[in-house]
């Protein structure tokens, strides 16, 4: 079955630190993963999608089918990137279903 | 365009009582989705549609009914609230087909505690 693992519930970084929030998956089939990211008091947003190998808000994800991991980097973190960050795996076929990890709250200190 | 709204944002029942949740999205989506966020537990899938007229159980579907009556709105019903289905509740909507590249556009979310 399919599966996302976030090991990490939380991550403490001081400004300026590199961040790596690990993501690992179990799946049969090809896999598309998505970051996704809930800033305090707002609602979920995509941050990026593995298919687009985009960087969005100085953030990047590589998937490495070899270790089955998509985790998330950014070599300086602010302030403002504190939140909750979800892996998020495509599941289902035609159906766009996605199974989520668990979540890890990165907190960036001044 | 509002996207993906919710309606209650908050809401308090006592267990046994009933109550329909509403989503609904102006982005003329084939696809809808109801997950609950529990605290450890990331994000769950209750039901889900992939249009007009039908619906499909997710993870958890236990203790929920959903309909989808027309393209824009997805329903979440509870006919007899449990204190186990205390939680945040929110309605997605996405493009229809599997795609690395068809993200879901959440709504701002329902806290519904059961008493």
């Amino acid at each position: 079955a399919q599966r996302v693992t976030q090991p990490e519930k939380l991550l403490s970084v001081f400004k300026g630190a590199p961040v790596e929030l690990k993501c690992n998956y179990s799946y049969s089939g090809s896999p598309e993963l998505f970051w996704y990211v809930q800033y305090s008091r707002q609602r979920l947003q995509l941050l990026l999608r593995h298919i687009s190998r985009e960087s969005i808000k100085g953030f990047t994800a590589d998937l490495n089918k070899g270790e089955t991991s998509f985790h998330l980097k950014k070599p300086f973190a602010q302030e403002e990137d504190s939140a909750m960050y979800y892996c998020a795996l495509v599941y289902g076929g035609a159906t766009n279903k996605l199974i989520f990890g668990t979540g890890t709250l990165l907190a960036v200190q001044p | 365009n509002a996207g993906v709204t919710q309606t209650p944002k908050f809401r308090v029942l006592k267990t046994g009582q009933s109550m329909t949740l509403l989503c609904a999205q102006d982005m003329n989506h084939e696809y809808m989705y109801w997950y609950r966020q529990d605290p450890g537990m990331g994000l769950r899938l209750i039901h889900y549609s992939v249009g007009e007229g039908t619906t499909a159980k997710g993870e958890v579907p236990d203790g929920y009914n959903v309909s989808r009556l027309k393209k824009q709105n997805f329903l979440l019903g509870l006919e007899s609230a449990a204190p186990s289905q205390t939680s945040v509740y929110f309605c997605a909507s996405s493009p229809p087909g599997s795609s690395g590249r068809n993200e879901q556009f959440f709504g701002p979310g329902t806290r519904l505690t059961v008493l």
